[in-house]
């Protein structure tokens, strides 16, 4: 079936540095792909998607470009800030014509000052 | 604008117990979901209705059952309380159910079955 993989965190990173969270995933059929993040004590929220393979999402200076041939979405930041410290999941939607939402298990990034 | 809204917050259930996790979205949503969050393992879809009178089965559904009451509100209860079921719970609600449709999440209940 349908699966996403995130990596393992907690991630830890100092303000300013560079940031990827890698995201790998198994579907048949062409399927949406998302990052939701949440944030401490609140319910996820959208913060990109890509609809088709080689399209980029982009929002609030993270990236990340939908590549079909190696299954992947991966997640980044130029620059992260202490605000950004949340926990990160990889989703995918309608592999096979169906709707349902497949999340990852969640990357969760600390960024210290 | 409220978006999407559960209550309570916060609850702590004896094993055997029951009780109903509330739901409302005010955004004209036609589908509504609700999910489970535990450590490691992402979000897992419980139930879902596509659209009002309508509910079905997602990937975990034993233990619960819910009720689309109209448009804004779905319910989701537990008859029979678990210790399996500490959990956060997460309801989420869509416009439609394409492929490319945006889930907007509520704030989650914490919910412990002692």
């Amino acid at each position: 079936g349908d699966s996403v993989t995130q990596m393992e965190g907690p991630v830890t990173l100092s303000e300013e540095a560079f940031l990827t969270i890698n995201c790998t995933y198994t579907a048949t059929g062409y399927p949406s792909l998302f990052w939701y993040v949440q944030y401490p004590g609140e319910g996820l929220q959208l913060l990109l998607k890509a609809t088709k393979a080689d399209d980029k999402g982009s929002n609030k200076g993270f990236e990340a470009t939908y590549r079909k041939e190696t299954t992947s979405f991966h997640l980044e930041k130029g620059s992260v800030q202490v605000s950004d410290s949340a926990v990160y999941f990889c989703a995918l939607s309608g592999s096979t014509g169906g709707f349902k939402t497949i999340f990852g298990a969640g990357t969760r990034l600390f960024v210290k000052a | 604008n409220a978006g999407v809204t559960q209550t309570p917050k916060f609850q702590v259930l004896k094993t055997g117990q029951s009780m109903t996790l509330q739901c409302a979205q005010d955004m004209n949503h036609n589908s509504m979901y609700w999910y489970r969050q535990d450590p490691g393992m992402g979000l897992r879809l419980i139930y879902y209705s596509a659209s009002e009178g309508t509910t079905d089965k997602g990937e975990v559904p034993n233990g619960y059952n819910v009720s689309r009451l109209n448009k804004r509100e779905f319910s989701l209860r537990l008859e029979s309380a678990a210790p399996s079921q500490t959990s956060v719970y997460f309801c989420a609600s869509s416009l439609g159910q394409g492929a490319i449709e945006t889930q907007y999440f509520g704030p989650g209940t914490r919910l412990l079955v002692l």
